[in-house]
């Protein structure tokens, strides 16, 4: 089956500590991307990746770094520097063209840091 | 990208048609609109896009109006599972922005038996 996939669904870390979430993609599509989601609120760039070995902010990537070595897949370090870190991640996924808003959605991680 | 407002829920009962409308009166020529829903807890699933025609796909109908600053997401029959939180999204194609969408806080369908 193609699809994206995201684990652990669920990740407790304690505060001060890096964690790094997982993306990968098996549908070749070119463009990755994370969003954050607080409860009852809609989901928030956090970076966005159109091509290997290149990325770009989105609108909240303070306290967040990422890497983009593979096609494949798209990893999210959430870092001590990331004030409040409690959240539910999500990750997509879309094919290049340029005219294509349609995304692809894993199932979500969900970050409680203690 | 231009700004979207939708009501913050709907109610439908099941089998009846779900109409989710959305106001975007700042949209330029160049932008769409897309749709998306999340259901509780998983990651959000793409409906249906459209520029200025109308669009019908295998999951819902989507009616821009003529002047394009409002649109309207139908669901023919609605089922318990189209309960979710649906995005109206205004979104500009361009090398730069690429495919970045930009959620708002959205309408949550609920459906009735």
């Amino acid at each position: 089956d193609g699809g994206i996939t995201q684990s652990p669904k669920y990740l407790f870390r304690k505060e001060g500590q890096n964690v790094t979430l997982s993306c990968e993609q098996n549908l070749n599509h070119d463009a990755m991307y994370w969003y954050r989601q607080d409860p009852g609120q809609g989901l928030r760039l956090i970076y966005y990746s159109q091509i290997v070995n290149d990325f770009q902010k989105g609108d909240i990537a303070e306290g967040y770094s990422v890497s983009r070595e593979k096609k494949e897949s798209f990893p999210l370090t959430v870092t001590s520097a990331q004030k409040n870190p409690t959240a539910f991640y999500l990750c997509a996924s879309s094919t290049r063209p340029i005219s294509s808003g349609q995304q692809f959605f894993g199932p979500g991680t969900r970050l409680t840091v203690l | 990208d231009a700004k979207t407002t939708q009501p913050p829920s709907m109610d439908c009962a099941e089998g009846r048609a779900a109409n989710l409308p959305c106001n975007h009166s700042t949209i330029s020529g160049n932008e769409y609109v897309y749709w998306y829903r999340q259901i509780h807890s998983q990651g959000p699933q793409y409906i249906i896009h459209g520029l200025k025609n109308n669009e019908t796909n295998e999951m819902a109908s989507l009616i821009i109006t003529e002047d394009r600053k409002s649109s309207t997401l139908i669901l023919p029959h609605a089922t318990l599972r189209d309960t979710a939180v649906y995005y109206c999204i205004v979104r500009v194609a361009d090398k730069t922005s690429g495919s970045r969408l930009t959620f708002g806080e959205g309408t949550q369908l609920t459906v009735n038996p």
